[in-house]
């Protein structure tokens, strides 16, 4: 049961150039969904998060774009640059009436970016 | 910057052992968690804790599961009697949310990992 779906297990991007890595969901409880960078031997790293009522959030190089209608989002990376290059996993969750969720992982995308 | 920290970085242990993973969870955070990652497979929820008690747990934290906050510090995951499927990379992780924040919205940062191999 993916509720979490990213379907591209990889990416490679020239360096400069834009990534544009891509998530569906298909729970419509969802309303908050975060991006994690994870290198090798490290945990999940936040890069940037975005809130149901919004449709874009922006921290310097990343954008996060949120299509409710759709139940998809997307990172844009720009410009890319070589330290990009990691696996990149899209989160979400949702109120369940108290306490605090986990979260609900896609299964990732490796981003290579090529000098 | 403040950070998790996870201890030991690997563990090796044999089937039917118990293990107990140790987490100190960054010190004004409110909310822990912790999750696995099986190797090839997507990062999965165990737990949340908050308040000296599970806040939610999914289908795999099952009996053979238990966390605690022995002092004021660590946040710990005990496995009674490991099986060969519990080897996974076992991640901690903490979220700041306080009486003025949203645990739903809170960030939830994640620690480097304990690898637990269970021959």
């Amino acid at each position: 049961d993916q509720q979490v779906k990213q379907n591209s297990p990889s990416l490679s991007v020239q360096e400069g150039r834009i990534s544009i890595l891509n998530c569906d969901y298909t729970n419509s409880m969802f309303d908050y969904f975060l991006w994690y960078k994870k290198y090798p031997a490290e945990g999940p790293t936040f890069l940037i998060s975005i809130s149901s009522i919004k449709d874009k959030n922006e921290d310097g190089r990343f954008t996060v774009f949120l299509n409710k209608s759709a139940k998809h989002l997307s990172l844009h990376i720009v410009p890319s640059q070589p330290g990009d290059s990691a696996v990149y996993f899209c989160a979400a969750s949702g109120r369940s009436g108290g306490g605090a969720d986990g979260l609900t992982f896609g299964k990732g995308t490796h981003l290579i970016i090529q000098p | 910057e403040p950070e998790v920290t996870q201890t030991p970085s690997h563990q090796v242990t044999q089937m039917g052992q118990e293990v107990i993973l140790r987490c100190v969870p960054i010190s004004n955070h409110l909310y822990f968690y912790w999750y696995r990652q099986i190797l090839g497979q997507k990062v999965e929820f165990l737990v949340s804790f908050y308040n000296n008690e599970i806040s939610e747990k999914s289908e795999i934290f099952d009996d053979q599961f238990s966390v605690e906050r022995p002092d004021g510090s660590n946040f710990t995951l005990k496995i009674r009697s490991t099986k060969l499927e519990d080897s996974a990379m076992y991640f901690c992780a903490s979220s700041e949310a306080g009486l003025a924040g949203d645990p739903f919205t809170d960030t939830q940062y994640f620690g480097p990992g304990t690898r637990l191999t269970v021959l």
